[in-house]
């Protein structure tokens, strides 16, 4: 069966841009979630949703980033006014339920020139 | 502050060989500890461990949640060039987020 996906894979967009980065999750999937991975760290947890609403939003830096997730399935990641250090990796996974495991996307790599 | 903290942070090793990871952790409301797999960006799923399943093995994979330690092992046999990655280790927290440990790059070389 078909995977979490992420586009675009790839992302390079100039200091003060926006951007829209997507997450589709498995079919069936309750829970979602966004995770930022810096190179040589861990993944770090950004926002999650149960359904439709957010049921966790205490990892996103500052109020640059938002996400939504209108139809409890696919969910948008958008940064405002893009800086250098919002360069990294943007994963999004999902879960069967909260509290199961988390099956990972490919990823977006975003690189703020 | 919760922290999930991994060791070694890289390792180099030749095939055949058993290597033996560990992830150490200090998280409130501690729900389950996941190992991943991360070659590339996506990290695979290899394992979930919770107080009622504090073993799993998975072929020449294997990994031990030792809750009085609040440690975990993983613990690979027969090492195959494939093998190399980055093995994450993670601490779910109330059923919400992941903590994430930095991760062991492990090498096999042939």
């Amino acid at each position: 069966g078909a995977g979490v996906s992420q586009t675009p894979s790839n992302k390079v967009t100039e200091k003060g841009k926006y951007v829209e980065l997507r997450c589709d999750p498995i079919s069936g999937h309750t829970a979602l979630y966004w995770y930022r991975q810096s190179l040589g760290q861990g993944p770090e947890f950004l926002i999650y949703f149960q359904g439709t609403g957010a049921a966790d939003d205490s990892g996103l830096p500052n109020d640059r980033f938002f996400a939504v997730r209108p139809e409890g399935s696919v969910s948008t990641l958008k940064i405002q006014r893009t800086e250098r250090g919002d360069s990294a990796v943007y994963l999004c996974a999902s879960s069967p339920k909260v509290g199961g495991e988390q099956y990972f996307g490919p990823g977006t790599r975003l690189t703020v020139t | 502050e919760d922290k999930v903290v991994q060791s070694p942070l890289s390792l180099v090793v030749h095939e055949g060989d058993t290597v033996t990871l560990n992830c150490s952790y200090e998280v409130t409301n501690f729900r389950s500890l996941l190992w991943y797999k991360q070659e590339k960006k996506a990290p695979t799923f290899l394992f979930m461990l919770t107080s009622s399943g504090i073993e799993k093995k998975s072929g020449r994979l294997s990994s031990i949640l030792d809750k009085k330690e609040l440690s975990s092992i993983l613990n690979i046999t027969a090492t195959q060039t494939g093998d190399s990655a980055i093995y994450l280790c993670a601490v779910d927290q109330a059923g919400t987020a992941l903590i994430f440990g930095k991760g062991t790059t492990l090498s096999v070389s042939s």
